[in-house]
């Protein structure tokens, strides 16, 4: 079975500052996928990010970046000065090969404060 | 990308009686849908796998006679509360499975539902 544990339920921080979202996952498969989500107050899934487990160059997206570790089982988030307009809840997924349910992790919920 | 819709954003009704939520891919075709519920404060929660043309297969715990799904035709997939009650106030999102190298997912907007 898998499993998504994102171990922060909330997290605020002041604008500008930088913030990680952790993400850490269980899978006995050998080929997965994996999602980060973006939930604004208007409730809408925003897609963010998908990486494939032989995939684990970090990857940068503007002022998102994410650090994947196949030995740590970890996909982390990592937002760089953070803006208002971050906050949200943000939800890391994993999928594995040949699956169609997806498994998210209970949430993070960012607060950037003005 | 592939785009979800869903029917109507927000309903409003009374105890007792039946609501019915659509979800439509709009840009291709799903022989797969997903609907799912999320509480306040919760992660979203699979409530049943939708399959064009056969029945859909319920998540444990899920009322299969409370929660009615249809998926007539491979861009439209219905969820009908039937005999609404508060306890099923919840914001219901779906999703809309693609084919191709991996199995991409492609969420609707939401419904908020709200029984009196």
């Amino acid at each position: 079975a898998q499993k998504v544990t994102q171990a922060q339920t909330e997290i605020s921080v002041v604008e500008k500052e930088d913030v990680t979202l952790d993400c850490v996952y269980e899978t006995r498969d050998t080929t997965y996928y994996l999602f980060w989500y973006k939930q604004p107050p208007s409730g809408e899934l925003v897609f963010l990010i998908r990486r494939n487990s032989f995939d684990e160059q970090n990857e940068i997206s503007g002022r998102y970046s994410w650090n994947f570790q196949k030995s740590t089982s970890s996909f982390n988030f990592t937002i760089t000065a953070s803006q208002v307009v971050d906050s949200a809840v943000y939800f890391c997924a994993l999928i594995r090969r040949g699956a169609q349910k997806l498994v998210f992790g209970q949430g993070t919920r960012l607060t950037i404060n003005p | 990308g592939a785009v979800v819709s869903q029917h109507p954003s927000w309903v409003i009704c009374k105890s007792g009686t039946s609501v019915k939520i659509e979800c439509r891919s709009l840009d291709f075709q799903a022989t797969t849908m997903f609907w799912y519920r999320q509480f306040p404060k919760q992660s979203l929660m699979l409530m049943a796998t939708s399959n064009e043309g056969s029945k859909a297969t319920y998540e444990q715990g899920v009322e299969k006679d409370k929660f009615l799904i249809n998926h007539a035709s491979l861009t439209l997939s219905t969820l009908t509360v039937t005999s609404a009650h508060p306890e099923d106030s919840s914001f219901y999102i779906c999703s809309a499975l693609t084919s191709g190298t991996y199995n991409e997912q492609f969420f609707g907007p939401g419904t908020r539902l709200t029984v009196l």
